[in-house]
């Protein structure tokens, strides 16, 4: 069975710092990996993915994710958050052949200004 | 390029009601998923329907049903709602992996 882990609920970080909001995945085959934003009262946005390839994937919005196999993780980061970045991520992994998203349970960016 | 459309955007029902929500995909796409965000669960996988047909379902009881139209469109039906059905239920359509979602229907349940 598949799982995704996001080890933090919220996330408080200043505007114009740094972040890292972490993700692990466990599964026993190959995966595809997705980090979703969710603005408030929104549905969710594709931010990147990742499905093969560069294990470095950038995204929208000044967003890239690293996938490391050996630690099963995908985290994302952006050098330099901004208001607007306050919102909920998910990451997901999609398990060929199971055809469904499997969502973590989300962490929320509090932009600090 | 429309995106994915749900409707209504707002759905009060009594307990023991039923609840019909609607989602349209992008145009070209076959398949359609639906997901259900309630408070403090996260988003859960309900169904998946791909060329009329259903696919797979996640762990919700029979009374949550639901089905695609020729054009691609679908509906999800819940049967004797319960009060832990309130939640913001996503419709999202699906080309090469890839899910775009549609700004969800949210079901109250009184």
């Amino acid at each position: 069975a598949q799982s995704v882990t996001q080890l933090d609920s919220q996330v408080p970080v200043f505007e114009e710092a740094p972040v890292e909001l972490r993700c692990n995945y466990s599964s026993s085959v190959s995966v595809y990996l997705f980090w979703y934003v969710q603005y408030p009262n929104q549905g969710l946005q594709l931010l990147l993915k990742y499905l093969s390839g560069s294990t470095l994937v950038k995204g929208i919005n000044g967003f890239e994710a690293e996938f490391n196999k050996s630690q099963t993780s995908f985290h994302l980061r952006k050098p330099s958050v901004h208001i607007s970045d306050t919102a909920e991520y998910f990451c997901a992994v999609f398990l060929f052949g199971n055809e469904k998203l499997t969502f973590g349970t989300g962490t929320r960016l509090t932009i600090i200004p | 390029e429309a995106g994915v459309t749900q409707s209504p955007t707002h759905l009060i029902k009594t307990r023991g009601q039923q609840a019909t929500l609607r989602c349209s995909p992008i145009s070209g796409h076959t398949s359609v998923y639906w997901y259900q965000q309630a408070l403090g669960l996260g988003l859960q996988f309900l169904l998946w329907y791909d060329e009329g047909e259903e696919r797979n379902r996640g762990n919700f009881p029979p009374r949550f049903s639901g089905r695609q139209f020729p054009n691609y469109s679908s509906e999800l039906n819940v049967n004797a709602l319960e009060l832990e059905d309130s939640a913001l239920y996503l419709c999202a359509s699906s080309s090469f992996y890839e899910q775009y979602f549609g700004p969800g229907t949210r079901l109250t349940v009184t």
